[in-house]
């Protein structure tokens, strides 16, 4: 089965940093996405991690350890904006579907 | 740039009713996906569809869903006899191909509420 686990809130002020974590349990791994929502929306696309490592996209970044089944996305220089629910989703093998998390709401206070 | 669109932004049924929510996907994607989202809870996979057929299902997507592309652009999700519990956000998403790496666009949803 599939299993992945985020925290369900934070916060954090306009200019810092923030990390958001992300560990997973899948029966198989094809690659790991972050994507951002806004209340009301539809989720968009951040980022893809298939091999270990950093990946780094303007003031988001991505990291992924297969072999801990752990993710994070950076968030640098916060901008109220920001402010927003960020769901890590699994692509488990052999399959096309997105298994995704619960999600985690950050707040971004000035 | 190319989006997913999808109507109705809204829709209201009674229970019972048959309801078809419409997508047109990114013109030159070959993958298509249903996932719902009830309010406040995870982004769930319903299906997904390839090659103008059911490539992969979850246990939601019971005899009551239904799928369909019935033309070159518009893709559909069926319900043919709506629940209480039906009620959610319907995203419709929609991928170049399976190769990692490839993103899945989502569309702006369709909100579903069942009375």
């Amino acid at each position: 089965g599939q299993n992945i686990d985020q925290p369900t809130e934070m916060t954090a002020t306009e200019g810092a940093i923030v990390q958001i974590n992300c560990t997973y349990q899948t029966s198989g791994f094809n690659g790991l996405f972050w994507y951002q929502q806004h209340a009301g929306e539809a989720p968009t696309f951040l980022s893809y991690n298939v091999l270990d490592g950093l990946e780094e996209k303007g003031r988001f970044s991505s990291f992924l350890s297969r072999s801990k089944g752990y993710s994070y996305l950076l968030l640098k220089e916060l901008q109220m904006k920001d402010s927003a629910s960020y769901l890590c989703a699994v692509s488990p093998r052999n399959t096309d579907k997105l298994i995704f998390g619960t999600g985690t709401r950050l707040q971004v206070f000035p | 740039e190319p989006e997913v669109t999808q109507t109705p932004s809204h829709q209201v049924t009674q229970m019972g009713q048959e309801v078809i929510l419409r997508c047109v996907p990114i013109s030159n994607h070959l993958y298509f996906y249903w996932y719902r989202q009830i309010l406040g809870q995870k982004v769930e996979f319903l299906v997904s569809f390839y090659n103008n057929e059911i490539s992969e299902k979850s246990e939601i997507f019971d005899d009551q869903f239904s799928v369909e592309r019935p033309d070159g652009s518009n893709f559909t999700l069926k319900i043919r006899s709506t629940k209480l519990e039906d009620s959610a956000m319907y995203f419709c998403a929609s991928s170049e191909s399976l190769l990692g790496g490839l993103e899945q666009f989502f569309g702006p949803g369709t909100r579903l509420t069942v009375l």
